[in-house]
C-alpha cells in the first residue's frame, strides 16, 4: 500500500526559532500533498495544498510566510513554521495524493508540536 | 461548499455491541465520502470509502457505511465491537473525481467498555 512518512515526530522548540517538517511518500509519487493542522480533541484543518515544482496554495487565514512550504521533488514536500510562537503548537498531519489508487490521500503519522 | 456533521463527540459501546457513528453531509454535487480512524499520536488510515457505485461500502476491521441520499447520511457500523476498535473516527467529504480537498467532520470518539 502506499505509506506516507513524517519527520521528526515530535519535536519541542524555543519561541522564536524555526521548524522544519518533513513528509515524504515512500512508495509512490506524489504531484500533490496536503498540510493539515489539529488542535487537541479537534478536527484537521487543510492548511495549503503543496504542488511539486510550483508554489503551494494556502487556505483562507493561514500566513504564508509564517508556513513556508517546499514540494521539490515527487517524494518530498516540507512545510517550514518560521519565528515560532506557543500558539503554533499542535499536531502537523501531511497526506500525499495517490494517483494509482483513485487519488485517495494517505495520510503521515503527524509530527507534534510545542513551542516553549 | 460542502461539509460534514458527525453527531455525538463520544460514543461508547460494549464489546461485543453493535457500534454505531453517525454522519451526514451537505454537498451541492455528488459526494465522495470518506471514513477515517486515528489512533492517539498518529495520522489518519482510511476505513472505507464511498465514490458513487455501491451505496453500501465494506472495509477494513469489519466496518462498513451505507450512503443513504435521501437522508444525505454516510453512517459508520460495526455489528461486533472489539477493544482494538477504540479510536477518533472522522468522517470526511470531497466533491468528487477532480476535486482534492477533503473537509473533515469534528471526529467521534469511540470507546469500549469491556
Amino acid at each position: 500500500g502506499a505509506v506516507v512518512s513524517q519527520h521528526p515526530s515530535r519535536v519541542i522548540c524555543k519561541s522564536g526559532t524555526s521548524v522544519k517538517i518533513e513528509c515524504r511518500s515512500l512508495d509512490f509519487q506524489a504531484t500533490t500533498m496536503f498540510w493539515y493542522r489539529q488542535f487537541p480533541k479537534q478536527s484537521l484543518m487543510l492548511m495549503a495544498t503543496s504542488n511539486e515544482g510550483s508554489k503551494a496554495t494556502y487556505e483562507q487565514g493561514v500566513e504564508k510566510d509564517k508556513f513556508l512550504i517546499n514540494h521539490a521533488s515527487l517524494t518530498l514536500s516540507t512545510l517550514t513554521v518560521t519565528s515560532a510562537h506557543p500558539e503554533d503548537s499542535s499536531f502537523y498531519i501531511c497526506s500525499a495524493r495517490a494517483s494509482s489508487e483513485g487519488d485517495l490521500q494517505f495520510f503521515g503519522p503527524g509530527t507534534r508540536l510545542t513551542v516553549l | 461548499a460542502q461539509s460534514v456533521t458527525q453527531l455525538g463527540s463520544h460514543v461508547s459501546v460494549s464489546e461485543g455491541a453493535l457500534v454505531l457513528l453517525r454522519c451526514n453531509y451537505s454537498s451541492s454535487v455528488p459526494p465522495y465520502l470518506f471514513w477515517y480512524v486515528q489512533y492517539p499520536n498518529q495520522g489518519l488510515q482510511l476505513l472505507l470509502k464511498y465514490t458513487s457505485a455501491a451505496t453500501l461500502v465494506k472495509g477494513i476491521n469489519g466496518f462498513e457505511a451505507e450512503f443513504k441520499k435521501s437522508e444525505t447520511s454516510f453512517h459508520l457500523t460495526k455489528p461486533s465491537a472489539h477493544m482494538s476498535d477504540a479510536a477518533e473516527y472522522f468522517c470526511a467529504v470531497r466533491r468528487g473525481f477532480g476535486n482534492e480537498k477533503l473537509t473533515f467532520g469534528t471526529g467521534t470518539r469511540l470507546t469500549i467498555i469491556p
